[in-house]
């Protein structure tokens, strides 16, 4: 299976910080980065997609000002969560996809905001 | 609304049981379907893909999956303590139609196997 990475993998944060989720596809190209969260007891969600040097697309009730998505190339993508706040504390998985296909996810990055 | 439905268990087993794992889609267009184990604390862990109708075994395990049913389902042979876990169904949404080729997940399966 693909081999991916995230960074950090844990993070303890203030209210109102913002924290940089790193998501490297160590070796499969990219094209497109899906984003999902998952809280407590709760499956995985899907956050947004990229698509390597687009803008991400969002889905319902995931606001794309406070959740900010890079992905410049096709081995790296960025989580950006803006002016965090408690209930943004959750588990944020990557996982990278090719041709609109995926099936293999990062080992997450498990936030905690305070 | 597309949804993926699984019993949230737990389902417990003693070692050495078969352990079924069953699974409903609502999409008829999805084509791809995948069983993912999540330990606590961890990302999703393939374990298996299907994308045709019958069985498809990968050592202990064994995916079913029945498109006209709209079911899936996964077994387990022999299992093992170590198989204790959170078992995903994923379902593969195509590009187009509002979708970006995710995959949409049940809720997960508690699987818990007893010495």
């Amino acid at each position: 299976g693909a081999v991916v990475s995230q960074h950090p993998s844990r993070v303890i944060c203030k209210s109102g910080t913002s924290v940089k989720i790193e998501c490297r596809s160590l070796d499969f190209q990219a094209t497109t980065m899906f984003w999902y969260r998952q809280f407590p007891k709760q499956s995985l969600m899907l956050m947004a997609t990229s698509n390597e040097g687009s803008k991400a697309t969002y889905e319902q009730g995931v606001e794309k000002d406070k959740f900010l998505i890079n992905h410049a190339s096709l081995t790296l993508s960025t989580l950006t969560v803006t002016s965090a706040h408690p209930e943004d504390s959750s588990f944020y998985i990557c996982s990278p996809g090719q041709g609109g296909k995926t099936q293999y996810f990062g080992p997450g990055t498990r936030l905690l905001v305070l | 609304q597309k949804e993926v439905e699984q019993n949230s268990g737990p389902l417990s087993v003693p070692e050495g049981a078969i352990a079924s794992l069953n699974c409903t889609y609502s999409d008829r267009v999805s084509q791809s379907f995948f069983w993912y184990r999540q330990y606590s604390g961890k990302s999703p862990e393939l374990i298996m893909s299907i994308y045709s109708n019958g069985d498809k075994e990968d050592g202990r395990f064994t995916a079913q999956l029945n498109k006209a049913s709209q079911y899936v389902s996964l077994l387990i042979r022999d299992s093992q303590p170590s198989d204790s876990a959170t078992y995903l169904c994923a379902v593969h949404q195509p590009v187009g139609r509002g979708s970006q080729g995710n995959l949409i997940f049940g809720k997960g399966t508690k699987l818990s196997v007893k010495p």
